[in-house]
């Protein structure tokens, strides 16, 4: 799987836009992108993903760049809820063994 | 309510005696897996199951075995436990018949072994 890199932490005002930016430039053509989030220590849920173009769901939006090196999570409107660990990974579907591979991922704050 | 849940969610113990953690869900899922979550090391995965009477190995797999006799269940079985099997645990479930292959984690075993 390609390596991702975030920033280790980010601060967000309630009511904002939080923008989570990934790194991923080594990404292959078969690889999505997956957001999953980790609210202390509970189980990590999973956001959302993609593989070209972008997406939304309920929960978030991901704005793939044309090259696939890079992508942001953006939470739309922010609470004090979404304070968590927000991992962005890499993987081909359905591989074998099926293992998420967590990094430290970017500690998002969200601030009233 | 569909949910992946984990028993007991807490549980302190001493080195040696068995013990067990069970996971079930109710998405009918073909995949399940564990994985265990430590202070700088992330989550690391022990072992996973393809289906019914199929596990392997994750990456951390010694000291610890589990079966998956059925769909929905697939308990964690630490045969002897040790101080370095202390840790935050979790099982996960997802559709492999699913083009999203989202996994769908449980709340968490808090395991202290003295």
């Amino acid at each position: 799987d390609a390596k991702t890199t975030q920033p280790t932490s980010m601060d967000c005002a309630e009511g904002r836009a939080a923008n989570l930016p990934c790194n991923h430039s080594t990404i292959s053509g078969n690889e999505y992108v997956y957001w999953y989030r980790q609210i202390h220590s509970q189980g990590p849920q999973y956001i959302i993903h993609g593989l070209k173009n972008n997406e939304t769901n309920e929960m978030a939006s991901l704005i793939i760049t044309e090259d696939r090196k890079s992508s942001t999570l953006i939470l739309p409107h922010a609470t004090l809820r979404d304070t968590a660990v927000y991992y962005c990974i890499v993987r081909v579907p359905m591989e074998y063994g099926n293992k998420l591979v967590f990094g430290a991922g970017t500690i998002l704050r969200v601030k009233s | 309510e569909a949910q992946v849940t984990q028993n007991p969610r807490y549980l302190i113990t001493v080195t040696g005696k068995k013990l067990t953690v069970t996971c079930s869900q109710n998405m009918n899922h073909e995949y399940m897996s564990w994985y265990r979550q430590d202070p700088g090391l992330g989550l690391r995965q022990i072992y996973y199951s393809m289906n019914v009477e199929v596990t392997d190995k994750g990456d951390v797999p010694e000291g610890y075995k589990v079966s998956r006799k059925e769909k929905r269940n697939f308990p964690l079985i630490l045969e002897l436990p040790s101080p370095n099997q202390t840790s935050l645990y979790f099982c996960a479930s997802s559709d492999r018949g699913s083009s999203t292959d989202t996994q769908y984690f449980g709340p968490g075993t808090r395991l202290t072994v003295l």
